[in-house]
């Protein structure tokens, strides 16, 4: 089975602190994304990368940027913590452009205090 | 703008009885369409996919979902709920030629005893 593995289940962080989330794939997918998600608001993309080194903004990238310097790895990092980031983080992965779904990771619940 | 609309936020199901949940999709074209269910705490996970041929399309634990090219329109249904159906489900899509995912809100599933 395909396994998106995010490295914390549960994150408390206080505001103003730099914080990554890690993602871990072992498929060899192409795409890698991330995604918050919020009640009554859906999920959200916040940026994903189609190749090593290669970024595209999503619909909210305000206050978060990426790195991917591998292909399995993908991280989302908040340059400075603010509460109104307190959410559930998806991170997902997928094959090239095709009729492809995304596999999913369980998920961080991330709460800034 | 493409979108996909899920209008029902909850729906709630008799154990045992049927259950049809709404999607449309608004794309210049036939998108690929995907149905996930996501467990409380947990990723999402795939239940099943459309990209052509039939449109009645059969997925894992029990789901289909049809689709409807003059509505406009992907339902997921399953004949007979059970208790460990409760989750929430997603609708998305995506066009050919993209790696990204459109996701409606969701519809919250609750089973009653």
């Amino acid at each position: 089975d395909v396994k998106v593995t995010q490295s914390s289940r549960y994150l408390v962080k206080r505001t103003g602190e730099k914080v990554f989330l890690e993602c871990v794939q072992d498929m060899d997918h192409e795409n890698m994304f991330w995604y918050r998600q919020d009640p009554g608001l859906g999920l959200r993309l916040i940026y994903f990368s189609y190749d090593v080194k290669m970024k595209e903004k999503g619909d909210i990238p305000e206050g978060y940027s990426v790195s991917r310097e591998k292909k399995e790895r993908f991280s989302l990092i908040l340059e400075s913590a603010s509460t109104n980031q307190t959410s559930m983080y998806l991170c997902a992965s997928s094959f090239g452009t095709g009729n492809y779904g995304y596999t999913f990771g369980s998920g961080t619940r991330l709460t800034v205090v | 703008a493409q979108s996909v609309t899920q209008p029902d936020i909850h729906i709630t199901v008799s154990e045992g009885a049927s259950l049809e949940l709404r999607c449309n999709y608004s794309y210049g074209a036939t998108p690929y369409l995907f149905w996930y269910v996501q467990s409380p705490g947990q990723g999402l996970q795939l239940l099943l996919k459309y990209f052509s041929g039939d449109t009645l399309v059969q997925g894992i634990k029990g789901f289909e979902a049809e689709f409807k090219r003059s509505q406009s329109s992907f339902n997921l249904r399953k004949p007979s709920v059970h208790w460990s159906d409760a989750a929430e489900y997603f609708c998305a899509a995506k066009n050919s030629g993209y790696s990204t995912l459109t996701f409606g809100k969701g519809t919250m599933l609750l089973v009653s005893p």
